[in-house]
């Protein structure tokens, strides 16, 4: 199955400065890779996902990237903001079989003020 | 605020008890994902439900069962607790269909918490 690892697991930053967290995966069928946003005591929430036929997307401070030939992909988060502190899960479907979705443990970023 | 909802928010049970958890997908989305959040992780994928179907199932154990209405909402029964099954339990509710089980946007509910003592 798949296997997805997630780096740094907390990540401390001072507002204003840029955020990048990096996700791999193994199993190379994996077609979809979203990231989700986990403020404590709240849900998942979809921030923004990427599809393994583009290589780069942005929404706004947000960007993703993939890299398919070395099964990775990455999340930007730009001038950050102290209300961008929460926990980001990263995740990757693989279309082999059944849609099981494996995430990555998480990181957790804060901006300090 | 997505439109998934589950009921309840809190439940304490004992060892060995059953529980049953709920939830209600958002408006137009027929298949149902549940899912097992343990402190300070990742969500697990228990299983899927598409047009009252099971349709795929991460490594969890028969014990997790489930259910999906003809209204989409969805049940998910764990017997015979443990105390590892202590966990927020979330569902998540996409258009599927059928072929590629479930779509990839995935809306999450507020989740359960269950605590087992």
């Amino acid at each position: 199955g798949e296997n997805v690892e997630q780096h740094p697991s907390t990540l401390s930053v001072q507002e204003g400065d840029s955020a990048v967290i990096k996700c791999t995966y193994s199993d190379s069928a994996s077609n979809y890779f979203p990231w989700y946003k986990q403020e404590l005591g709240k849900r998942p929430q979809l921030i923004i996902d990427i599809r393994s036929n583009v290589g780069e997307k942005k929404d706004q401070r947000i960007a993703v990237t993939l890299n398919k030939t070395a099964k990775h992909f990455s999340l930007h988060i730009t001038e950050t903001q102290p209300e961008d502190s929460a926990v980001y899960f990263c995740a990757a479907r693989s279309t082999g079989g059944s849609y099981i979705p494996t995430f990555g443990r998480g990181t957790s970023l804060i901006v300090h003020p | 605020e997505t439109g998934v909802t589950q009921s309840p928010t809190h439940l304490i049970k004992t060892r060995g008890q059953q529980v049953t958890l709920r939830c209600s997908s958002q408006s137009g989305h027929n298949t149902v994902s549940w899912y097992q959040q343990a402190l300070g992780q990742g969500p697990q994928f228990i299983f899927q439900y598409y047009r009252e179907e099971e349709n795929g199932r991460g490594n969890f154990p028969p014990r997790f069962s489930g259910l999906q209405f003809p209204n989409y909402s969805s049940e998910l029964n764990v017997n015979a607790l443990e105390l590892d099954d202590s966990a927020l339990y979330l569902c998540a509710s996409s258009v599927g269909t059928g072929e590629l089980v479930g779509t990839d946007t995935q809306y999450f509910g507020p989740g359960t918490r269950l605590t087992v003592l």
